[in-house]
């Protein structure tokens, strides 16, 4: 069974430029999520799906930060423009919708803002 | 708000000890705890998952429990080998949600 898989697995921009991760979640997942982790933090959720509907976006810095899932599947996460302080990795990950279902992780995107 | 904490923040043991990592939780109002292994610059591999109604989980060398009452979690590692240096995250799933949260994790250095 494919796992999650992330791309790209490393991107470095210069600030104010755009940039797109995109994630394509386990087979069957309805729950995805895209988590934010800087160095030698814990990861931290920016926004979680159920299906296609964006259900908690609480911590997604909305000036600057978009995703979408289209289709319930696949999903991307944009920024624009990026800024210094976005350098972090960003993993997605998948489940279903269960309480005893493991979250499985991606590989995750190094991003550098320079 | 829940939050997690994991102690102690990094641990080096010589190879063949065994050991213990510490995760509390401050709301007991949880799914379930699972612990995560990171290598580095790599994503998170799951290790166990324990159910809110469960005590303990056990996986080969690994043995974690928990006790939702007082919002602790511990993982066991028996007989460290050099390839266990990783490092280790706890994350409770909330009650009435999906939300996993993370502890800032320990970083275990097992020394040949």
């Amino acid at each position: 069974e494919a796992g999650v898989v992330q791309s790209p697995r490393y991107k470095i921009i210069e600030k104010k430029q755009p940039v797109a991760f995109w994630c394509n979640p386990i087979s069957g997942h309805n729950t995805l999520y895209w988590y934010r982790q800087n160095l030698g933090q814990g990861p931290e959720l920016l926004i979680r799906y159920e299906n296609e509907e964006a259900v908690d976006d609480s911590q997604l810095p909305k000036d600057r930060f978009s995703a979408e899932r289209l289709k319930g599947v696949d999903s991307t996460l944009k920024i624009q423009p990026a800024e210094l302080g976005d350098s972090a990795v960003y993993l997605c990950a998948s489940s279903l919708i269960a309480p005893g279902m493991r979250a499985f992780f991606g590989q995750g995107t190094r991003l550098t803002v320079v | 708000k829940q939050e997690v904490t994991q102690i102690p923040a990094a641990l080096s043991v010589p190879e063949g000890e065994n050991l213990v990592l510490n995760c509390s939780f401050t709301d007991s109002a949880i799914y379930n705890l699972q612990w995560f292994r990171q290598d580095p610059g790599k994503g998170l591999t799951s290790l166990l998952l324990i159910q809110s109604s469960q005590r303990e989980q056990t996986s080969g060398r690994l043995n974690a429990s928990l006790d939702k009452s007082s919002g602790r979690s511990t993982l066991y590692i028996a007989a460290s080998q050099p390839g266990d240096s990783a490092t280790y995250l706890c994350a409770v799933k909330e009650g009435g949600s999906e939300k996993l949260v993370f502890g800032k994790g320990t970083k275990l250095t097992v020394n040949p």
